[in-house]
């Protein structure tokens, strides 16, 4: 079945630092591959979104490139803000299996002033 | 914006009451999703609609049902609450398409 693997933290880093959260995944088919961010006391929110081969998705500042041959979507920002600090959660939706989003185990992030 | 949302922030339920959370959405979404998070283990998928009085199990049904009596309307049932039933329920919708708007999260303790 799908399933997606991220990086184990947490992770702590300085402000103006750069970031890295890696991303696997395993798919029967040829999904859409998501970064969702949570921060505390709150649902998650959309950060970006790939849905092909090579596509960049971007927002805020955060980066994400949909590889196929490594089968990965590592999320970056080259400047963290003590306010980015919230648990990362990457994300995939199987054409197969439709409108279903199967989520990794989530990344902590701090980022300290 | 799409709002997904859910009736209580934080419950506190005893070991084997019934227990109803709620989730609303208001822009006429098709598809509407509940999962549980909990620490290391990731969003699990309990059970999913794709419309009305339409119902399909996810990954870790047991102990769950659910109810869709309207489009906008998609609620969990815990039959007989159990501790290990003790954790963080989010709501999600979706239109066609990939990518979901949650809910902010029912956060449930059983006692």
């Amino acid at each position: 079945g799908d399933s997606v693997t991220q990086m184990e933290g947490p992770v702590t880093l300085s402000e103006e630092a750069f970031l890295t959260i890696n991303c696997t995944y395993t798919a029967t088919g040829y999904p859409s591959l998501f970064w969702y961010v949570q921060y505390p006391g709150e649902g998650l929110q959309l950060l970006l979104k790939a849905t092909k081969a090579d596509d960049k998705g971007s927002n805020k500042g955060f980066e994400a490139t949909y590889r196929k041959e490594t089968t990965s979507f590592h999320l970056e920002k080259g400047s963290v803000q003590v306010s980015d600090s919230a648990v990362y959660f990457c994300a995939l939706s199987d054409q197969g299996s439709a409108r279903q989003l199967t989520f990794g185990s989530g990344t902590q992030l701090t980022v300290l002033p | 914006d799409v709002k997904v949302t859910q009736s209580s922030r934080y419950l506190v339920k005893r070991t084997g009451e019934k227990v109803f959370l709620e989730c609303v959405q208001d822009m006429d979404h098709e598809n509407m999703f509940w999962y549980r998070q909990d620490p290391g283990l990731g969003l699990r998928l309990i059970y999913f609609s794709y419309d009305v009085k339409m119902k399909e199990k996810g990954d870790i049904p047991e102990g769950y049902s659910v109810s869709r009596e309207k489009k906008e309307r998609f609620s969990l049932i815990l039959e007989s609450a159990s501790t290990n039933q003790t954790s963080m329920y989010l709501c999600a919708s979706s239109q066609t398409g990939p990518g979901y708007t949650f809910g902010s999260g029912t956060r449930l303790t059983v006692v």
